[in-house]
């Protein structure tokens, strides 16, 4: 079974730009999760998806959002980049939402000059 | 809200020496509790888990955890370090309380010395 693939594996953008990110999560899992991954604030929640619907959602401004797509694939956007949006951004599926162990991709190492 | 805390940012231990990595959560329920490691450019992969049952937890690569209700802590182990253990640890606990949202500790380091 393929685990969780995420595109691209590296980004390079500019301050104001906007990026999109995308994960196809485990064969058959339906719930996705998403997290920033900083070496100062370690791994922070950004959302959950469950069915195309937002499940869950972290403490971050409005310029992150995401969207699951009915193939249970997902996509978040960041617009109006900033150099603090440096960062790991890591997926993770799992069959259920919540209790359920999670399953990471390898991540998107994002840089923002 | 949740909170989860990893003593020690930095373990450094001797091959073959003992491998403990601190875990307490803050929780009056119970949650789910979780623990992952993380090689460098990869993404997390489970190590094991604590739902219901038996308290001590086997996972793999010869690592175990114990949940002490008690003492609200779920530390990680392995009597013999190897030097492919070498990585970052993280402690993660699913709430049952707020959707079962995971929140995960903010990581321990493991160097092993040769």
């Amino acid at each position: 079974k393929a685990g969780v693939t995420q595109t691209p594996r590296y980004l390079i953008k500019t301050r104001g730009q906007q990026v999109t990110l995308s994960c196809s999560p485990i064969s058959g899992h339906r719930s996705v999760s998403w997290y920033q991954q900083t070496p100062g604030q370690g791994l922070q929640f950004l959302f959950e998806y469950f069915s195309e619907t937002q499940r869950n959602k972290g403490n971050f401004p409005g310029r992150f959002s995401g969207r699951q797509f009915s193939n249970s694939r997902s996509e978040m956007n960041v617009s109006t980049l900033e150099l603090g949006d440096s960062a790991l951004y890591l997926c993770a599926s799992s069959s259920l939402p919540g209790a359920y162990e999670q399953y990471f991709g390898p991540g998107t190492r994002l840089t923002v000059t | 809200a949740q909170s989860v805390t990893q003593l020690g940012s930095h373990v450094s231990v001797s091959e073959g020496a003992l491998v403990l990595l601190r875990c307490n959560y803050s929780s009056s329920v119970p949650p789910y509790l979780f623990w992952y490691v993380q090689y460098p450019n990869q993404g997390l992969q489970l190590l094991l888990k604590y739902t219901t049952g038996a308290t001590l937890v086997k996972g793999i690569n010869g690592f175990e955890a114990e949940f002490k209700k008690s003492e609200t802590s779920f530390h990680l182990t392995k009597p013999s370090a190897h030097m492919s253990d070498a990585a970052e640890y993280f402690c993660a606990v699913s709430d049952p309380g707020t959707g079962n949202q995971f929140y995960f500790g903010t990581g321990t380091s493991l160097t092993v010395i040769p």
